[in-house]
Parts: structure tokens; C-alpha cells; sequence
């Protein structure tokens, strides 16, 4: 069982805007950053959103990040085929003393 | 740009051990921590064990504990995970990673394409 908990799924149409949660605890969200990871089907994972809300350059703008307390959350807007993936929060954890991952979530576009 | 290429992945059994490398390029490696994460076929991420810039702090989650060495050498710009006492739940693809900080921060903006350890007897 993963330290932070995201839905095992999620879904939308082309162009419209989806988010995925991301909720842990004082151990880990609400003491540290949150990276966001998109992993293409048979691709190693990428970096997508790290330090809560930035992104790398290479990244758009479609993908944002927040975080509130113990939760965060990755929206996508504007969806793309491409967008088909699965997404993974992680945050540093005190009692792992390492990165913590969340379960991942797979996107689909419909 | 940064690239990591693991090898020394197979097949072996139970009980057995394993060496993985790491060859990273790209980069000034020895500025940077590096770490390795698994994911067992079809499931998540799991991050695996982390070490500093200069090999001086090193961290290991707690089911590879006592079980599994990282080390480095910054002068052959190589990263390792020694793997004893391998367990069929070790099986899994092995991601060597590149940290954003010289110190375990657990940001990683480097993957490689990972490599495929299979313990079964």
C-alpha cells in the first residue's frame, strides 16, 4: 500500500480539463515539495511537474500543479491523445527517509 | 542532455545475487545524487536507495535494507546496486534515476530506460 493515495483512474475527452489527486501526510506532502511523473505506455517515467508547481521547460503549460496541506493535485487542460498515460505523485517521507510514490493513476483519453 | 544506460539484469534464483550499472553521460555526474527505482511488471513505483554526490550519505528503503549496496564512482561516471539475497519479489524493471540536488532529494529529472531483473527458481 502506497504512502499517498491517488485514484487508480481517471478520464476525459479531447480538449477538456482533468485532475488527479494526490493526498499523504505530515510525513511527506505536508512537509515537503511534490513532483509529478508521466510515464508513457512501455516509457521510463519522466519528470512532469516538480517543487509543487513548476515546470521543467520542456514541459507545456497545459500541465499544471498545486498543493494544499497534505494534498496536491496535477490538472491537464486542453487533453491530447498523447496525454495517455499513467501519472505518479511523490514527495519526500520523513519515515522512508527517501521518496514516497503514489499508486499512479492511468489516464485515459476517450 | 542526460543519459543513463543500467545493465547487468537476467534471470537468476532465489537467494542469488546481482550487480546493476549505471553509465550516465550528459552531465556533470559527480554534482549530482542518483538514485534507483523499481517497478514490478504492470504495478507502481517504488524508490529502491539513493546516494550523495560523494558517496557519503546513502538511503535504503526498508524492504531492500541490509540486503542491497549502492555505491558510485564519480571518476568512471558509474552508479551501482548491489543485490544479494535476491527474493522473488525483488523481480521488477530497475530505473537508474539522476537527483536535482547533490543530496537525496528524491526530484528526478534523469531516467534511464531500465533494465529487467526476473528472480524465480
Amino acid at each position: 500500500q502506497s504512502a499517498l493515495t491517488q485514484p487508480p483512474a481517471a478520464s476525459g475527452a479531447p480538449g477538456q480539463r482533468v485532475t488527479i489527486s494526490c493526498s499523504g501526510s505530515t510525513s511527506n506532502i505536508g512537509s515537503y515539495t511534490v513532483n509529478w511523473y508521466q510515464q508513457l505506455p512501455g516509457t521510463a517515467p519522466k519528470l512532469l511537474i516538480f517543487s509543487d508547481n513548476q515546470r521543467p521547460s520542456e514541459v507545456p503549460d497545459r500541465f499544471s500543479g498545486s498543493k494544499s496541506g497534505t494534498s496536491a493535485s496535477l490538472a491537464i487542460s486542453g487533453l491530447q491523445s498523447e496525454d495517455e498515460a499513467d501519472y505518479y505523485c511523490a514527495a519526500w517521507d520523513d519515515s522512508l527517509n527517501g521518496p514516497v510514490f503514489g499508486g499512479g493513476t492511468k489516464l485515459t483519453v476517450l | 542532455d542526460v543519459q543513463l544506460v543500467e545493465s547487468g539484469g537476467g534471470l537468476v534464483q532465489p537467494g542469488t545475487s546481482l550487480r546493476l550499472t549505471c553509465a550516465a553521460s550528459g552531465f556533470k555526474f559527480d554534482d549530482y545524487a542518483m538514485q534507483w527505482v523499481r517497478q514490478a511488471p504492470g504495478k507502481g513505483l517504488e524508490w529502491v536507495s539513493g546516494v550523495s554526490w560523494n558517496g557519503g550519505a546513502k538511503h535504503y528503503a526498508g524492504s531492500v535494507t541490509g540486503r542491497f549496496t549502492i555505491s558510485r564512482d564519480n571518476a568512471k561516471r558509474s552508479l551501482y546496486l548491489q543485490m544479494s539475497s535476491l527474493r522473488t519479489d525483488d523481480t521488477a524493471f530497475y530505473f537508474c534515476t539522476k537527483d536535482i540536488g547533490s543530496y537525496t532529494s528524491g526530484c528526478l529529472d534523469g531516467w534511464g530506460q531500465g533494465i529487467l531483473v526476473t528472480v524465480s527458481s
